[in-house]
């Protein structure tokens, strides 16, 4: 079983519906990011997550929320959704050490915005 | 301020070796990293370097670190098919707890 899942895999919805994404982990990490991937401009940090009450913004947090409900869930809400919002959406851990920080990605979730 | 640059797209053939390569403009970067992304997968880790480091090398892998030129580079030695992927480049930074990405380069190895 994949150690951080995403629902939904793919997603079609119009301009100005509330969207949830979400993340579940069962690798026990304390922290959880949300990035999206846009052609030519890489993975962009949404929000993240040092543990369930620390939540904080990351650079393109505008037009994103957020909920930590426990430990091994994070979801990523769009209040009311935008074309321009349409991208791949990813999920990752990591565990809680120094400077180093391999994450562990889930399988993404594609969402078109109509 | 933090800025992760790569080029976009490579091509070769199999067999031959690639070099993708990677600037970062923060001098306080601890680790750089190499993920690879394969289609539609999320990202896995490939390798990363210590910033002391100038070199590491693992099976076919390769990376060389130039701190001065803030430089990153990936040498895949006789690339195969299966290597055909995304690859991104990625540093920490001290104190900021957070990795930072690059735009990716897609490299597709043909037969």
């Amino acid at each position: 079983d994949a150690d951080v899942t995403q629902t939904p895999r793919n997603r079609i919805t119009k301009t100005g519906k509330r969207i949830m994404l979400e993340c579940s982990q069962t690798k026990g990490h304390d922290r959880m990011y949300w990035y999206r991937q846009d052609p030519g401009l890489g993975l962009r940090l949404i929000y993240y997550s040092f543990d369930v009450k620390d939540i904080n913004k990351g650079e393109i947090s505008d037009g994103y929320s957020v909920s930590r409900q426990a430990q091994a869930k994070f979801s990523l809400s769009l209040e009311s959704a935008i074309p321009n919002q349409t991208a791949l959406y990813f999920c990752a851990t990591s565990e809680q050490t120094g400077s180093y920080n391999e994450q562990f990605f889930g399988p993404g979730t594609r969402l078109t915005v109509l | 301020g933090e800025d992760v640059e790569q080029s976009l797209f490579l091509s070769v053939r199999e067999g031959d070796s690639s070099v993708i390569n990677c600037t970062y403009t923060d001098s306080s970067s601890t680790y750089l990293y190499w993920y690879k992304q394969e289609p539609g997968a999320g990202l896995q880790l490939l390798t990363y370097i210590f910033s002391n480091m100038d070199m590491k090398q693992d099976q076919r892998l390769t990376v060389l670190l130039n701190k001065k030129d803030k430089h990153l580079s990936l040498r895949i030695a006789d690339t195969q098919t299966g290597d055909s992927a995304i690859y991104f480049c990625a540093e920490s930074i001290t104190g900021f707890q957070k990795l930072v990405f690059g735009t990716g380069t897609r490299l597709l190895v043909s037969p």
